[in-house]
């Protein structure tokens, strides 16, 4: 049964870069999929931020295109999201999840991990 | 990106049927989407639901019961969610999503629904 689990500061000062990790456990990432970053802000709706392929082929929102980087650790079987420059408006509940092909659905996602964005 | 408008918030009392709305924007034709619904619960992750475009293509989240089912309505540009034989745990967010292509995703804003 795939797993996802997030990591990463929980928070970070303004103009800062954000950085998450998203460890997968039981599936090898090197295997297949595609693997994604979704936000939630507090009391707020569901915002894609971006998605990977195992083999490194990104697809971002392009709302959030100039400050985000996701990549992928096989050797770690994780991917990890890095957002630049961040302001209040990121402060977020930030979930990974996989995805079993463009065009198809997010399942599962881990549990997410709050990130906010202050001084 | 295309907005993807739903109801804030809904409500219908027990065992009876939530119909739950997901808009398109006016340029984009619902008939050439999926429409993939989410159910969200407070402090969990969202979780998959199913899939809806067409009735022969279709599909329904692990262990998501068939009450739950999707379809669409051409004339309103909209995709459903069709929760039957409502229960008290059926009380969640739900949000749809579409991929406008396939280099994209987005989310509409979601719908609280309450059971009465």
């Amino acid at each position: 049964q795939v797993q996802l689990q997030e990591s990463g500061p929980g928070l970070v000062k303004p103009s800062e870069t954000l950085s998450l990790t998203c460890a997968v456990s039981g599936y090898s990432i090197s295997s297949g999929y595609y693997w994604g970053w979704i936000r939630q802000p507090p009391g707020k709706g569901l915002e894609w931020i971006g998605s990977i392929y195992h083999s490194g082929s990104t697809y971002y929102n392009p709302s959030l295109k100039s400050r985000v980087t996701i990549s992928v650790d096989t050797s770690k079987n994780q991917f990890s999201l890095k957002l630049s420059s961040v302001t209040a408006a990121d402060t977020a509940v930030y979930y990974c999840a996989r995805l079993l092909s463009v065009l198809t659905w997010f399942d599962p996602w881990g549990q997410g991990t709050l990130v906010t964005v202050s001084s | 990106q295309p907005v993807l408008t739903q109801p804030p918030s809904s409500s219908a009392s027990p065992g009876e049927s939530a119909r739950l709305t997901c808009t398109l924007p006016s340029d984009i034709n619902v008939g050439s989407y999926n429409i993939y619904w989410y159910q969200q619960k407070p402090g969990s992750p969202p979780r998959y639901l199913l899939y809806y475009y067409s009735d022969s293509d279709k599909g329904q989240g692990s262990g998501v019961p068939s009450r739950f089912s999707g379809s669409k309505d051409a004339s309103a540009n909209t995709g459903i969610l069709l929760i039957s034989g409502l229960q008290s745990e059926d009380e969640a967010d739900y949000y749809c999503m579409i991929w406008p292509s396939n280099a994209y995703v987005v989310f509409g804003g979601g719908t609280k629904l309450t059971v009465l």
